[in-house]
């Protein structure tokens, strides 16, 4: 069974670029949720898909888009990046709601 | 708004000891309460989680109780090991939504 897999592990932008962020979720699961996690604190809710449709949004601005593939993977876009916008993001998956999964994480870097 | 505070944001003890972490959330409709642990570089990994029709649940060393009518919940560990040092993150679910609201983390170090 294999786990979360995100991608790329690291990424350095430059402010007002775009970025796309990768997640595979882990088989079976059909949930896939992203979270950022801001250097010493817990991980904020964005937003979470649930067969391809967005299931809920936390308080990110609509910069902040995302999609759900049929096979359940997922991307996370950001646009118009900001310098505080640098921050790991958390992948997750889970098969209906509880349990999450998480991915080891993607690094974005704003310069 | 919904909230989870966490204490304490470090913890110190000696190999063999129990580390109590504590947490309280503020929705009363809060249903689901898992505990992650995070090492360093790496995503967080569920280490046991309890829901609300329950007040205890234990794991080998790892125990989580749960006190709806106060709103806290706190994890317990026993006959810690070096191994067990990480950040440990509670969190807990808003009834009727499929979102996780973390605390802010505790730092645990365990002393060989």
């Amino acid at each position: 069974e294999t786990g979360v897999t995100q991608s790329p592990t690291h990424l350095i932008k430059t402010r007002g670029q775009q970025v796309t962020l990768r997640c595979s979720s882990q088989s079976g699961h059909n949930t896939v949720s992203w979270y950022q996690q801001a250097l010493g604190q817990g991980p904020q809710f964005i937003f979470q898909y649930y067969r391809e449709e967005e299931n809920g949004r936390g308080n990110f601005p609509p910069r902040f888009s995302g999609l759900q593939f049929p096979n359940y993977s997922s991307e996370l876009n950001v646009n118009a990046l900001e310098l505080d916008d640098s921050a790991l993001y958390l992948c997750a998956s889970s098969l209906e709601r509880d349990g999450y999964t998480f991915g080891s994480g993607t690094r974005l870097t704003v310069v | 708004g919904e909230n989870v505070e966490q204490h304490p944001s470090t913890l110190s003890v000696q190999e063999g000891d129990s580390a109590v972490i504590k947490c309280t959330y503020s929705d009363s409709a809060s249903n689901y309460f898992p505990w992650y642990k995070q090492e360093l570089g790496k995503g967080p990994q569920l280490i046991i989680d309890i829901r609300s029709n329950v007040g205890e649940k234990k794991d080998q060393r790892i125990a989580v109780t749960l006190n709806k009518t106060a709103k806290h919940f706190s994890l317990h560990i026993t006959e810690t090991q070096p191994e067990d040092s990480a950040v440990y993150f509670c969190a807990a679910s808003p009834g009727g939504t499929y979102k996780y609201i973390f605390g802010t983390g505790t730092r645990l170090k365990v002393l060989a």
